[in-house]
């Protein structure tokens, strides 16, 4: 199964900015919403950003994320040591018929 | 507050089979799709069904097409996934989690680990 292709891994200070790259084809990111999923180390997946750009309540608003083409970033600003966790991309994929997610990117911070 | 709370996972043999269910609460539960996703151990998140809440729409990962069933119980809040013909390569944490049909997952359950050795 494809997949869409993220960095294994990303890493910052306290306080820095880090983004996250997500890239997919016309399938998915190319015509469809772009999702991101937060999943800290023993709890469970959470959703960061909506419909490509949209934070859920309770989302504190140093989390962003963008999207152009057949491509999309999740910007971490202010980077806190309870950031560290797994970052998911996902979109609608007309072939699959089905969501498809990214590899994942593990966030460390440092 | 919506919650969903997964169970029925465990260890079982190379083909056999396992029943996972999902409860759900603080929603009206037959309003939305439903889905369930799996995380193998150092691996990503894969897609595995989704159903409509009226049932009217299923569909299959190709991995899990013919041995896997999803179900649903809106008269008692509940998401089923019945796996048969279990493999290695099936095991994982098992997440339930609400939508999957074009728009996005939320919220998730915290998981329920399905393990396939002999």
């Amino acid at each position: 199964q494809s997949v869409l292709t993220q960095p294994p891994s990303a890493s910052g200070t306290p306080g820095q900015r880090v983004t996250i790259s997500c890239v997919g084809s016309n399938s998915n990111i190319g015509t469809n919403y772009v999702h991101w999923y937060q999943l800290p180390p023993g709890t469970a997946p959470k959703l960061l950003i909506y419909r490509n750009d949209q934070r859920p309540s309770g989302v504190p608003d140093r989390f962003s994320a963008s999207k152009s083409g057949t491509s999309a970033s999740l910007a971490i600003s202010g980077l806190r040591s309870e950031d560290e966790a797994d970052y998911f991309c996902a979109a609608w994929d007309d072939s699959l018929s089905g969501p498809l997610f990214g590899g994942g990117t593990k966030l460390t911070v440092l | 507050q919506v919650q969903l709370v997964e169970s029925g996972g465990g260890l079982v043999k190379p083909g056999g089979s396992l029943r996972l269910s999902c409860a759900a609460s603080g929603f009206r539960f037959s309003d939305y799709y439903m889905s369930w996703i799996r995380q193998a151990p150092g691996q990503g998140l894969d897609w595995v069904s989704y159903i409509s809440g009226s049932r009217g729409r299923i569909h299959y990962a190709d991995s899990v097409k013919g041995r896997f069933t999803i179900s649903r119980d809106n008269d008692r809040n509940s998401l089923y996934l019945q796996m048969n013909s279990l493999r290695a390569e099936d095991t994982a944490i098992y997440y339930c989690a609400r939508g999957g049909y074009f728009y996005e997952l939320d919220p998730w359950g915290q998981g329920t680990l399905v393990t396939v050795s002999s």
